[in-house]
């Protein structure tokens, strides 16, 4: 069973640009989460979609958003990029269920803002 | 909103001793504790979780413990290799389809051969 795919692996840009990475989840899984990691930091929250609906939101500005599509792989996008939004960024997947299901993560992409 | 405190943030162990990683939460209501290990260039990897009706749980050389009352939790490894070698983070996430998991600040184990 292939896990959590991301692409691409590394992403450089320079200040104000836009940046979009994209994830694809397990097979069978609906929901689809986005985490920040800075360098020797934890994981931050930043989105979650189910069912192509965005179901939660981390404290992040409007600047990153996402979207789901019909076969559940997703975008993340970066816009106006500043030089703190150089971090690795995680995708994870999940089955969805009223009882908290697994988040299984991909290997991330890591940007870098010059 | 839950706040997931994890210690130590570094722990060194010589090969074959053990490694306890505590954390504690503060949400009473949350009731999935996944731990997930992050080598190095890779994503996290879910190792062992325990849901809150479950006071203990062991797969292997690893087990995890639960006190609801203290709400607090344990990550313990025996026998420890040198491939044990890697950040560990501890989580807490409430039920009810919400999926939000707050995450520890992680813990980077090195077992020294």
């Amino acid at each position: 069973e292939a896990g959590v795919t991301q692409s691409p692996t590394h992403l450089i840009k320079t200040r104000g640009q836009q940046a979009t990475l994209r994830c694809s989840p397990i097979s069978g899984h609906t929901s689809v989460y986005w985490y920040q990691q800075a360098l020797g930091l934890g994981l931050q929250f930043l989105l979650w979609y189910d069912e192509g609906e965005e179901r939660n939101r981390g404290n992040f500005p409007p600047r990153f958003s996402g979207r789901q599509f019909p076969n559940y792989s997703s975008e993340l996008n970066v816009n106006a990029l500043e030089l703190e939004d150089s971090a690795l960024y995680l995708c994870a997947s999940s089955l969805r269920g009223i009882v908290n299901q697994p988040q299984h993560f991909g290997d991330g992409t890591r940007l870098s803002i010059l | 909103g839950e706040n997931v405190e994890q210690h130590p943030s570094t722990l060194s162990v010589q090969e074959g001793d053990s490694a306890v990683i505590k954390c504690t939460y503060s949400d009473s209501a949350s009731n999935y504790f996944p731990w997930y290990k992050q080598e190095l260039g890779k994503g996290p990897q879910l190792i062992i979780d325990i849901r809150s009706n479950v006071g203990e749980k062991k797969d292997q050389r690893i087990a995890v413990t639960l006190n609801k009352t203290a709400k607090h939790f344990s990550l313990h490894i025996t026998e420890t290799q040198p491939e044990d070698s890697a950040v560990y983070f501890c989580a807490a996430s409430l039920s009810g389809g919400y999926q939000k998991v707050t995450f520890g600040t992680g813990t980077k184990l090195q077992v020294i051969p």
